[in-house]
């Protein structure tokens, strides 16, 4: 059965240092793997994908995630938080084989950059 | 958000009552998704739809109906027989469907519709 795992409910860091938002899965098949944020009372916005090729995957507004298909997961990162990255974090997975293409979703990250 | 809408942003509904959510994209997307998000948890597929005069059950189905008549609009009737229906929901669309034999599928979010029963 396919499934997707962020770990942490909440991570806190201090504005200007590095952030991770972790992220595991489980699939069959080859994945594909998306991060998403939502701001409060909004959607979600799309950051960045993984389909195929470079493990290393750039995105919106600094991020990056790295794909690790060894430890089945798919990390997100940026260099230096910023105040305005706190918000709710999405990791979502499809099974590359999936013919009905719904995504799995994880429960959710809520990051908090300290000024 | 994209090109699409949701409408109402905010929808009271009393005990009883059915109540219709709207969703439109002028994105030419194929799929189109309505999920439901409750707080501490992750997005619920209610139902989607990948071509018009088609949809399928997602994993909450139960209280819901929705009808795809138009590429544009997929909209969520929340029936009565739905027994806790406050929570916020999201429609979403996708190029992707098995006709067009997408491979990457991108989800594309409205700002969402906050449904409360009084």
């Amino acid at each position: 059965a396919q499934s997707v795992a962020q770990p942490e409910d909440q991570v806190n860091v201090a504005e200007g240092n590095p952030l991770t938002v972790k992220c595991t899965y489980s699939v069959s098949g080859n994945p594909y793997l998306f991060w998403y944020v939502q701001y409060p009372n909004r959607g979600l916005q799309f950051l960045l994908k993984y389909i195929t090729g470079d493990n290393l995957v750039k995105g919106s507004y600094g991020f990056e995630a790295e794909f690790n298909k060894s430890q089945t997961s798919f990390h997100l990162k940026k260099p230096s938080a910023l105040v305005s990255d706190s918000a709710l974090y999405f990791c979502a997975v499809r099974d590359a084989m999936d013919s009905n293409y719904q995504l799995i979703w994880g429960a959710g990250t809520k990051l908090i950059i300290k000024p | 958000d994209g090109g699409i809408t949701q409408s109402p942003k905010y929808l009271f509904r009393k005990e009883g009552q059915n109540v219709t959510l709207s969703c439109e994209q002028n994105l030419n997307h194929d799929a189109m998704y309505w999920y439901r998000q409750d707080p501490g948890q992750g997005l619920r597929l209610i139902y989607y739809s990948q071509i018009v005069n088609d949809f399928q059950k997602g994993d909450i189905a139960e209280g819901y109906s929705v009808s795809r008549e138009k590429k544009e609009s997929f909209p969520l009737t929340v029936t009565s027989a739905q027994k806790n229906p406050t929570a916020f929901y999201l429609c979403a669309s996708s190029i992707a469907s098995p006709l067009a034999g997408g491979p990457t599928d991108t989800q594309y979010f409205g700002p969402g519709t906050r449904l409360t029963v009084l």
